[in-house]
C-alpha cells in the first residue's frame, strides 16, 4: 500500500496570510494526486487532481503543485470560509489513499 | 452533476453485517461514473473502501477485501455496500461518492452526506 503523510497536522495562520500544506508519498505516484477541503459535518469537497489541475468551480486562491513523491496545496490569501480539514489522495492501480489530514485554523 | 443519498441502518451488532444504500439521483447508475464508497472513523481520516460500475466490474481496498461486497441495482438507480463481520474499528460515517470514468482525474468528485454507523452491542 501507498502511504500518505501530510504536514503539519494543525495551522494557524490570518486571515490573507499565504498558507502551504505538504503532502509526501511512500513511492511515486507520478502526477496522480488530489486534495480535498472538508468542514465539520460535511463530505469532502473536491479542489485539485492531477496534482495542479484545479477543479470547475473552485476559487484560483488554491493551487496544488509536485509530482513524484512530494506535493503541496497553496491557499494563497487565507479567507474565513478556509478553515477545514484539507486531504491529498493518491491513486495507484485502481487502489485509493488519503493523507491524514491538516486542520487550518484562522488566528 | 448527480446527487447521492446514503441510507441503512445507524446500529449494527458486533459480528453482524453492515449494509448501506446508495441512491443516485439526477442522473443515471449507467453514466459514464464508477460508484463508491469512502468511510471516516469519527475524528479520523478517510478511508477508501470500494468501488463498483454498471457492469458490475468492481475494485476493493485490498485490506478489507475479504468482507466487504457492493453491488449495484440498475432498475432502482442505486449500489450498495455489504461490510461482514464488523467490529467496533468499522464505527464510521459512510459516504457514498461517484468517480467519473474520464481516465483523466481519477477522483472523487460527487459525494453523499454521509451516513453513521455504530457498531455496538
Amino acid at each position: 500500500d501507498i502511504q500518505m503523510t501530510q504536514s503539519p497536522s494543525t495551522l494557524f495562520a490570518s486571515v490573507g496570510d499565504r498558507v502551504t500544506i505538504t503532502c509526501r508519498a511512500s513511492q511515486s505516484i507520478s502526477y496522480w494526486l488530489a486534495w480535498y477541503q472538508q468542514k465539520p459535518g460535511k463530505a469532502p469537497k473536491l479542489l485539485i487532481y492531477k496534482a495542479s489541475s484545479l477543479e470547475s468551480g473552485v476559487s484560483s486562491r488554491f493551487s496544488g503543485s509536485g509530482s513524484g513523491t512530494e506535493f503541496t496545496l497553496t491557499i494563497s490569501s487565507l479567507q474565513p470560509e478556509d478553515s477545514a480539514t484539507y486531504y491529498c489522495q493518491q491513486y495507484n492501480s485502481y487502489s485509493w489513499t488519503f493523507g491524514q489530514g491538516t486542520k487550518v485554523e484562522i488566528k | 452533476q448527480v446527487q447521492l443519498q446514503e441510507s441503512g441502518p445507524g446500529l449494527v451488532k458486533p459480528s453482524g453485517t453492515l449494509s448501506l444504500t446508495c441512491a443516485v439521483s439526477g442522473g443515471s447508475i449507467s453514466s459514464s461514473n464508477w460508484w463508491s464508497w469512502v468511510r471516516q472513523p469519527p475524528g479520523k481520516g478517510l478511508e477508501w473502501i470500494g468501488e463498483i460500475y454498471h457492469g458490475g466490474n468492481t475494485n476493493y481496498n485490498p485490506s478489507l477485501k475479504s468482507r466487504i461486497s457492493i453491488s449495484v441495482d440498475k432498475s432502482k438507480n442505486q449500489f450498495s455496500l455489504k461490510l461482514s463481520s464488523v467490529t467496533a474499528a468499522d464505527t464510521a460515517v459512510y459516504y457514498c461518492a461517484s468517480r467519473p470514468d474520464d481516465g483523466v482525474r481519477m477522483v472523487f468528485a460527487n459525494w453523499g452526506q454521509g451516513t453513521l454507523v455504530t457498531v455496538s452491542s
